[in-house]
This record gives structure tokens, sequence and C-alpha cells, in this order.
């Protein structure tokens, strides 16, 4: 399974822009690139999913490198309900095996 | 609220006992996979069921076990409890159409503790 490394915490102050970076180097062409989030104490919750272009939801957007081998997820404007665990996720298409690693912390300052 | 429901929410049990946990999915949904998710850490993948069959499975021991049922919902059952099998279960229900599998939605999870 290919992985990912994603920065193990970032901050970011209330209504500014936040971008959470993700490298996935040896992604394979099949791969989807997932984001799910996770609040405390709750499931995961999907973000955002994307192949080669770029993505936007009411959520989020994510910026796929030309190459693939990275991402980020970004979003516009951070409010205190945003602080999770950014988890960074590459799946093969049609299995619904996730692989989880560490996810960024983000921290959302008042 | 993502319609993913779970129970128990908390469980106490004790080493070599055995526990079955329950998970139901999302209207709609054919598919359901099972997380374990220790302090900490990011959810490992157990298994994942499609139409009542296990169609993928991670890198735990036989002792775990899963069934889905014909309204797709689905238990989760593990033998012979270690203290290591301490941890949140998470259960995520999505769509098998064709050869795509659409995005997961997760439940709140049941907290196993083994003493």
């Amino acid at each position: 399974d290919a992985k990912t490394t994603q920065p193990n915490s970032m901050e970011s102050n209330e209504e500014e822009p936040v971008h959470l970076p993700c490298n996935h180097s040896t992604i394979s062409g099949t791969d989807y690139i997932h984001w799910y989030r996770q609040l405390p104490s709750q499931g995961p919750e999907y973000v955002i999913h994307g192949l080669t272009s770029n993505v936007n939801n009411r959520m989020a957007s994510l910026a796929i490198a030309e190459d693939r081998k990275s991402s980020t997820l970004i979003l516009h404007r951070a409010t205190l309900r945003d602080a999770a665990v950014y988890y960074c996720i590459l799946r093969v298409r049609r299995t619904g095996k996730l692989i989880f690693g560490q996810g960024t912390t983000l921290q959302v300052k008042p | 609220e993502t319609g993913v429901t779970q129970s128990p929410t908390h469980l106490i049990k004790t080493r070599g006992q055995q526990v079955t946990l329950r998970c139901s999915s999302q209207s709609g949904h054919n598919t359901v996979s099972w997380y374990q998710q220790a302090l900490g850490q990011g959810p490992q993948f157990i298994f994942q069921y499609y139409r009542e069959e296990e169609n993928g499975r991670g890198n735990f021991p036989p002792r775990f076990s899963g069934l889905q049922f014909p309204n797709y919902s689905s238990e989760l059952n593990v033998n012979a409890l270690e203290l290591d099998d301490s941890a949140l279960y998470l259960c995520a229900s999505s769509r098998l159409v064709r050869d795509t599998t659409y995005e997961q939605y997760f439940g709140p999870g049941t907290r196993l503790t083994v003493t």
C-alpha cells in the first residue's frame, strides 16, 4: 500500500486560510487521494477526494500537484470547529480499504 | 450525523472473553468496513464486507471475524480477547457501484476496554 507523509501538527488563526500538505511519492495511477478529519471523540468524517484535477466542495479545496506526488488540503477560513486530526489517505478505486497514517493535528486559535 | 450507528457505546470485558459489536449502515449503502483505533493512533483497517461476504482484510488474526446481514447491518466479533484489543472500534459504510467504492461514512465507535 502506498504511504502518505504529513506534518504532525499545525496551527492556524481563526478566519484565516489553512494549507495542510501531504506527500505521497509512491502513489500509483489508480490511487485516489482522500482526506478525512476526526474531531475529538468522534469517528472520522469525509472531507474531499480527487484523482488528478483540483477539487472544490462546501468544506474545502484539494490541490493536487501535476505529478500527483503531493497534495494540499485548503480550508479557506478556519473556524474553531475545524480543530481536528486531518488524514491524507491513498485509496484504490474499488476497495474501501483506507490506510490511515498519524495525520496532522490542526489547532485553531481564536 | 452520518446515519451510521454503533452499539454499544462503551464495553468492558475480561481477557479471554468474547465480544460482539454491532453497526447499522447508512441507508442505501452496500458495503461496511471495520477499523480499530488505539489511543493516539490513526484507525487501522480490519476488514470490509460487500453483499454479506468479506472482500478485503487487514493484518488482523482470525479471532477477528465479521458478518454482514441482508439489510447491510454488520457485526464484528472478537474471540479470546487480549489486553491489546482495548481500542475504539469504528464501522464505516459506503456504496460499491460497478468498480468504484465511494466515500465512507463512519459511526461514532464503540470503546472497548479489556481488563
